[in-house]
């Protein structure tokens, strides 16, 4: 079954700090996407990154950036020099090409908040 | 623009007392489906549907109801809300067919049942 793990639940830094976000997903499924999204205090759901199995090339954005590593099916985000503004629940989520919800259908993670102090 | 709206984006009611949230979209998109965040859980889908007329419930689907005669519109209904679906409600939307298309967030809605 599919499931995605952010066993961090809580995270507190200070404003520069470096901080790494944990994912850990399970599936049984060869196709399948992760995402990251983010939800800072207004509440909405912003899309940061989707990332196909077949594809483990990390990624950077800025000072985002993602590690995926099927062979210990982590898909970790870190952001770089934070700042206030990334304060936020971060959620990683998990599509299955083969789900019998509907390969659109994600599952997420508990997410993760984040609070970067000044 | 491209959008996912949501109403109302706050609402506060009574348990047994009917109600309805709307979510509308934009983009011609197949499918449609219906998230519930909970603090410590999470967003769940609760209820999705690939087509018009075309519904499956996902994986909290006990006590909500939904249609889909248009493409465009996906409502929501609590046909007797109960304080256990107070939470926050996300609808969204993408086209169908594959894992990696982008789901499009609604607003949310925040529902209160007292």
């Amino acid at each position: 079954a599919q499931k995605v793990t952010q066993a961090q639940t809580e995270i507190s830094v200070v404003e520069k700090e470096d901080v790494t976000l944990d994912c850990v997903y399970e599936t049984r499924d060869t196709t399948y996407y992760l995402f990251w999204y983010k939800q800072p205090p207004s509440g909405e759901l912003v899309f940061l990154i989707r990332r196909n199995s077949f594809d483990e090339q990390n990624e950077i954005s800025g000072r985002y950036s993602w590690n995926f590593q099927k062979s210990t099916s982590s898909f970790n985000f870190t952001i770089t020099a934070s700042q206030v503004v990334d304060s936020a629940v971060y959620f990683c989520a998990l599509s299955e090409a083969g789900s019998p919800g509907g390969s659109e259908k994600l599952v997420f993670g508990k997410g993760t908040k984040l609070t970067v102090n000044p | 623009e491209a959008q996912v709206t949501q109403n109302p984006r706050y609402l506060i009611t009574v348990t047994g007392k009917k109600l309805t949230v709307t979510c509308s979209q934009n983009m011609n998109h197949e499918y449609m489906s219906w998230y519930r965040q909970d603090p410590g859980l999470g967003l769940r889908q609760i209820y999705y549907s690939m087509n018009v007329e075309v519904t499956d419930k996902g994986d909290v689907p006990e006590g909500y109801k939904v249609s889909r005669k248009e493409k465009r519109n996906f409502p929501l209904i609590l046909e007797s809300p109960s304080p256990n679906q107070t939470s926050l409600y996300f609808c969204a939307s993408s086209f169908a067919g594959q894992a990696y298309n982008e789901q499009f967030f609604g607003p949310g809605t925040r529902l209160t049942v007292l």
